[in-house]
């Protein structure tokens, strides 16, 4: 079986620029996941979406950051404009249903110069 | 607030040198705990979900166990190969959704 997948798997860009991140989950997984990861932390989710809704998005800096999942499989989180502190390993994760165990793609690794 | 603390930071031990890692908590309605590895460079791996106080799950060289206030991840044995950073994350549900709250990790060194 195929993992989550992640593109690209690292990106380095000047501060104020925009920045997009994709995702393809696990097949036949409704709910995904995006969470950040900075050096040195747990990931935290940012947003959690079922199938194309949107279920969480509390911890999401809604001024600069954005996502959406059309169709109900992929997704891709952008963000605009970039600021320094944005820099950290951005996860995505897939489970079947909203309580079931998440797996993780490889991440996509950001620093913003 | 839900709060997960992982205990110690960082942990070398000698190939074989058994060890515990652990993992307190304070959520408001405890739905699962889970543990993580997650090797430099890559995704965390699921490794365990525990949901009741008293469970235990074995795999391989590593046991874990929980209890109300907090969770062990039990090394016997270990291997060089077992290095990596071990993460706890508990799950909340609420208004809908489903959450996992992370620990910072412990990062694990087994030296030959």
């Amino acid at each position: 079986e195929a993992g989550v997948a992640q593109s690209p798997r690292y990106k380095i860009i000047e501060k104020r620029q925009s920045v997009a991140f994709w995702c393809n989950p696990i097949s036949g997984h409704a709910t995904l996941y995006w969470y950040q990861q900075i050096l040195g932390q747990g990931p935290k989710l940012l947003i959690q979406f079922q199938n194309n809704g949107v279920v969480d998005d509390s911890q999401l800096p809604k001024d600069r950051f954005s996502a959406e999942r059309l169709k109900g499989v992929d997704s891709t989180l952008k963000i605009q404009p970039a600021k320094l502190e944005d820099s950290a390993v951005y996860l995505c994760a897939s489970s079947l249903d909203r309580a079931g165990t998440q797996y993780f793609g490889p991440g996509t690794r950001l620093l913003v110069l | 607030e839900d709060q997960v603390t992982q205990s110690p930071e960082a942990l070398r031990l000698q190939e074989g040198e058994s060890s515990s890692l652990n993992c307190s908590y304070t959520v408001s309605g405890l739905r699962g705990l889970f543990w993580y590895r997650q090797d430099p460079g890559k995704g965390p791996e699921f490794l365990f979900t525990l949901y009741s106080a008293g469970e235990e799950k074995e795999k391989e060289r590593l046991k874990a166990t929980l209890t109300k206030k907090e969770s062990f991840l039990h090394i016997t044995a270990p291997k060089p190969e077992d290095s990596a950073t071990y993460l706890c994350a508990v799950g909340t549900s609420g208004a809908g959704s489903y959450q996992l709250t992370f620990g910072k990790g412990t990062k694990l060194s087994v030296i030959p």
